[in-house]
């Protein structure tokens, strides 16, 4: 089946400690995303690529690190910095002025 | 960064009804795209719309994208109890070259059997 597969479904992290949320996809679509939503909230954009090897910022990057190496995948890692991560974070593919298609996502906390 | 003013905020209506929502924008924006949201899962597309004053359906669901493109307006006719969950609306800015959507902030729907 076509889609996006976002691993795991849940993730805790540690006080200090790097987390890596995983997306696939085998739609190739070239242009990848990564939202953050929190409760009774919209979707934030953290970062987006259009193509492999580049990546952008999105409005709330600062905390977070992507690569795009494939065109299949587009790993999210949460960093230290990132103070409050606590959400459901959600990613999605598309092409340029298409609708975009998201993942079931992946919901983050804290231990 | 920039967002849709998308009201309701949250509905309540009886199964049975018609529901209205929509999305404003001081922006022209070149597409609408409407999805709905259930707890614990993504969201999932269920009407895009490309030119102005487009009127789509989809089943129950029907979308416009209106005259001005700065608005869209989403109906679902004769509600039932799955149609429960958040209603985004989204677009692409007009003259944007990175083809990013804008979301709104949702509209949640609770159908009361």
């Amino acid at each position: 089946d076509g889609g996006i597969t976002q691993s795991p479904k849940y993730l805790f992290r540690k006080e200090g400690q790097n987390v890596t949320l995983s997306c696939e996809q085998n739609l190739n679509h070239d242009a990848m995303y990564w939202y953050r939503q929190d409760p009774g909230q919209g979707l934030r954009l953290i970062y987006y690529s259009q193509i492999v090897n580049d990546f952008q910022k999105g409005d709330i990057a600062e905390g977070y690190s992507v690569s795009r190496e494939k065109k299949e995948s587009f790993p999210l890692t949460v960093t230290s910095a990132q103070k409050n991560p606590t959400a459901f974070y959600l990613c999605a593919t598309g092409e340029r002025r298409r609708p975009q298609h998201f993942g079931d996502g992946t919901r983050l906390s804290i231990l | 960064g920039q967002q849709l003013n998308q009201s309701p905020q949250s509905m309540f209506i009886q199964e049975g009804e018609d529901v209205s929502m929509n999305c404003t924008s001081s922006s022209i924006f070149n597409t609408w795209l409407w999805y709905k949201q259930e707890p614990g899962e993504g969201p999932v597309l269920l009407i895009a719309l490309y030119k102005a004053g487009e009127l789509t359906s989809n089943g129950r669901l029907t979308a416009q994208f209106g005259i001005t493109r700065k608005d869209s307006f989403l109906n679902i006719s004769a509600s039932i109890p799955s149609d429960v969950g958040i209603y985004f609306c989204a677009g692409h800015i007009g003259g944007g070259s990175q083809g990013n959507l804008i979301f709104g902030k949702g509209t949640k729907l609770s159908v009361k059997p």
